[in-house]
Order: C-alpha cells, then structure tokens, then sequence
C-alpha cells in the first residue's frame, strides 16, 4: 500500500499561472482533503470532499477549485497563482463513517511544496 | 478564537529521557477526538496517537501517551524515552462533528544525545 501519494514534490510557479496538483489514495478511503501549510502555522483546510461526487469548501477556499475524479483521486486546481498561494500543500484521506467523524483518523500524503513568484 | 493551542514553540530533550507536549483545547461540542501528528524534517505529517472525548483511559501508543485532562481541556503527549529520531514538529489537533481537522501551531522537539 502506497497509501496517500501526491505529485509534484515541488513546482515553481509565476504570478498568474495555472496548475493542478494530483492526489491518490489506495485505502478505499471515503473522504479526501486538501490543505495547506504556511510558516509557523498548523494546516488549514482548503477543500474536502465526503464522499466520491461531493465536494465542500474549507477555511481557506479562495483562488483554489477542486475535482473528486472518482473515488481514489482528489485535485486541486490553482486557476491563476498568486504569491499568497506559496505553501506547502497536504492531501489526505480518512475512511469518514458515517456519524463517527470525531474518531475518524486523517491520513496525509508527502506534500506539495509551492513557489508562486 | 484558536481551537488547538500549543504553547511551547521550542523545546529541548536529552536521548533517553522523556519529553511532555503541552495542547489545550476549545470546544463546546460533547464528542470530539484528538490527534498528535509528528513532522519531521523531510515533512510528511506521521500520525501518532488518537484520544476520543468519551474514552476513559488515557490513549497509549508504544512510547507515545496522551495524558487527557477533560476537565481542564487539556490533551498533552508524553514521549518516553527520546530517541534522536523523535526531534520533529509536534502537532496538536482535534476534530469535531465535522470534516475539518483543527491543528495548533506545533511544537519543535530537538533531542540531543
């Protein structure tokens, strides 16, 4: 088992440009999230989705879109970067039963490390 | 106002001893889980150890243990024995009814031998 993979490891980017970063879980996981991480702050989340076909914003949603492709992938999509978007960027997955979410244990990918200059 | 805070930005520990990670929390909801998290420098977040609102023991993970203190919304990890391998980032976190996972700031754990 993989577990959660993410591509690129690392991308430089120019203000206004475009790109999707990809994740991938082999655990038959139910729920994806997208996250990032800025210097000295824990993660906050961009985006999740619930289940395969749903898809909800987090804390931090602005300038980000998402798509569930199907139940194993989850991606972020950054339709004109900006220097505020340079991060580090998690994805994870959770198995999400229903009605457990407080028990339902978040595992990450390697991360995404993103320069917008 | 913040849900997870870790108060410790920094923090030293000699190979063998064991270390305390300081977490406090904010909630009002009745069921809710905790997680620690650790970071190491090559950056991928490992979960460590998971302790749930209503469990009345406190969660114990190898040399990873959580000393939860409900009434004090205190949830802090012990490391016992420190390795070099445990110096990393700490992570705080806690999830409600809800799919967000809330992280504190994270505490950096440097073990010298």
């Amino acid at each position: 088992n993989a577990g959660v993979t993410q591509t690129p490891k690392f991308q430089v980017l120019k203000t206004g440009q475009s790109m999707t970063l990809q994740c991938a879980q082999d655990m038959n996981h139910n729920s994806m999230y997208w996250y990032r991480q800025d210097p000295g702050m824990g993660l906050r989340l961009i985006y999740y989705s619930a289940s395969e076909g749903t898809t909800d914003k987090g804390e931090v949603p602005n300038g980000y879109n998402v798509s569930r492709l199907n139940k194993r992938e989850f991606s972020l999509r950054l339709e004109s970067a900006a220097p505020s978007q340079t991060s580090v960027y998690f994805c994870a997955s959770s198995e999400a039963p229903g009605g457990l979410l407080p028990r339902d244990t978040q595992y990450f990918g390697p991360g995404t490390r993103l320069t917008v200059l | 106002a913040q849900k997870i805070t870790q108060t410790q930005p920094g923090m030293f520990v000699q190979e063998k001893e064991a270390v305390t990670l300081d977490c406090t929390y904010d909630t009002s909801d009745q069921s809710y889980g905790l997680f620690w998290y650790k970071q190491p420098s090559s950056g991928e977040m490992i979960f460590l150890i998971y302790q749930g609102s209503y469990d009345e023991q406190n969660a114990t993970e190898g040399r990873y243990s959580l000393n939860f203190q409900k009434a004090r919304k205190s949830a802090n990890l012990v490391i016992s024995a420190s390795q070099l391998g445990d110096s990393a980032m700490y992570f705080c976190a806690m999830r409600e009814n809800d799919y967000k996972l809330s992280f504190g700031a994270g505490t950096t754990v440097t073990v010298r031998a």
